[in-house]
């Protein structure tokens, strides 16, 4: 069975960095792109990046162009969202969630790991 | 860029049909998938591929799409299905992935 594995919570000041890993099981790490998503309280879905299988390839969101860094450990089979310059407005449930595709036309996310709450604020 | 735009709220009587849409020009070319996120919890998909339920989805949802538009269709909506419903296909013009607004589904 898939499992996606997220840490805890976290409470940063705001210009803080945080670090939030999801380790995956149950499925060849290797094969799947993975994506970050968050979730501000109250608000809806928002798409963050996506790092390659051996994670020699990733694509940001734009608006985290700077401040945001993927990476994956294939020897743990851990990815990890680095977050830096933080506001109150990063806080958020950050998700992260396994990469399917067919055929170049068709993407889906599944599963979702349970999600990690980041708290900012002085 | 290209968004998708979904209805904020939509009800349902218990046990009646209701379809909830989302538009965008990036759903002519790439397929939609669709999530159901209840309170609290990791969002769970429930229709990939435009039109692929996933095993153990129940197979009273279903998805379709025509032109700009993908559809997500309950048929017999159960007090269970009451929960946020999001949209999501690649961008067309960028190496990127968009989320609709999300549509919350009130079940009466």
């Amino acid at each position: 069975q898939v499992h996606l594995v997220q840490s805890g919570a976290e409470v940063k000041k705001p210009g803080a960095s945080v670090k939030v890993s999801c380790k995956s099981s149950g499925y060849t790490f290797t094969s799947h792109w993975m994506h970050w998503v968050r979730q501000a309280p109250g608000h809806g879905l928002e798409w963050m990046g996506v790092i390659s299988p051996t994670g020699d390839a990733r694509a940001y969101e734009q608006k985290f162009q700077g401040r945001v860094t993927m990476t994956r450990d294939t020897s743990t089979n851990t990815d990890y969202l680095e977050l830096s310059s933080l506001r109150s407005e990063d806080t958020a449930v950050y998700y992260c969630a396994r990469d399917w595709s067919m055929a170049d036309r068709g993407w889906w996310f599944d599963p979702w790991g349970q999600g990690s709450l980041v708290t900012v604020s002085s | 860029s290209s968004e998708l735009t979904q209805d904020p709220a939509v009800s349902v009587a218990l046990g009646q049909t209701v379809r909830i849409t989302c538009q965008g020009d990036s759903l002519r070319t790439y397929h939609s998938s669709w999530y159901q996120q209840k309170p609290g919890q990791a969002p769970i998909l429930v229709i990939y591929n435009k039109d692929a339920r996933p095993s153990g989805i129940p197979d009273r949802f279903s998805g379709s799409s025509s032109g700009n538009t993908a559809s997500l269709t309950i048929t017999g909506a159960q007090a269970e299905d009451e929960a946020d419903y999001y949209c999501n296909s690649r961008d067309i013009s960028a190496n990127r992935w968009v989320f609709g607004g999300g549509t919350k589904l009130t079940v009466l």
